[in-house]
């Protein structure tokens, strides 16, 4: 099947600082990627849809400003995490669609420290 | 609104065990409804779907059936094993490929 990469695996930064986060299509491109948020023991909350050539959708409550979506490429993604807090802290999973209908691929995941 | 709600975990079983994890979902129409699989250090995976109501899902001895009289789509299995032991997630695809998820549920199968 296809393959979602993302890049780090884990991070850990100081509180005020910005984190990039890295989604790439390994064999396959995607006009769309999808980014999510996975608190403790809870289920992944969709938090913007990344589009290839326009503007990232974002969802109801999620801060724009503060999660800076880039779709560079056809295989890239990118969620900049800016002036990050504590709060903030969370693993963080992209996911690509590809091949037939309904079917999606998922990055391991991220896991963000925020000290 | 769209919303997916699954039983919570841990759910533990000995091996061979019977499994059923419950889902309902709250939708407008009839959505495509989805079994996602986490194991431990890994991505989710497709577990098995259903696009239309009385689809039966099917995939490594896991199934479900798309209820919509009762909005469910419950995942089970026959027997289990201590290697599907994971976190299952139920969820539910809006439009424009977006999927709703439901809370998840662990699965811890001992020997």
């Amino acid at each position: 099947g296809a393959v979602v990469s993302q890049h780090p695996s884990w991070v850990i930064c100081k509180s005020g600082t910005s984190v990039k986060i890295e989604c790439r299509s390994l064999d396959f491109q995607a006009t769309t990627m999808f980014w999510y948020r996975q608190f403790p023991k809870q289920s992944l909350m969709l938090m913007a849809t990344s589009n290839e050539g326009s503007k990232a959708t974002y969802e109801q409550g999620v801060e724009k400003d503060k999660f800076l979506i880039n779709h560079a490429s056809l295989t890239l993604s990118t969620l900049t995490v800016t002036s990050a807090h504590p709060e903030d802290s969370s693993f963080y999973i992209c996911s690509a669609p590809s091949g037939p209908p309904d079917t999606q691929y998922f990055g391991p995941g991220t896991r963000l420290t925020v000290l | 609104g769209n919303s997916v709600t699954q039983m919570e975990g841990p759910v533990t079983l000995s091996e061979e065990a019977f499994l059923t994890i419950n889902c309902t979902y709250t939708a407008t129409g009839y959505p495509s409804l989805f079994w996602y699989v986490q194991y431990p250090g890994e991505g989710l995976q497709l577990l098995l779907k259903a696009t239309k109501a009385d689809d039966k899902g099917s995939n490594k001895g896991f199934e479900a059936t798309y209820r919509k009289e009762t909005t469910s789509f419950h995942l089970e299995k026959g027997s289990v094993q201590v290697s599907d032991s994971a976190v299952y997630f139920c969820a539910l695809k809006r439009a424009g490929n977006m999927l709703t998820f439901g809370g998840g549920t662990r699965l811890m199968v001992k020997p």
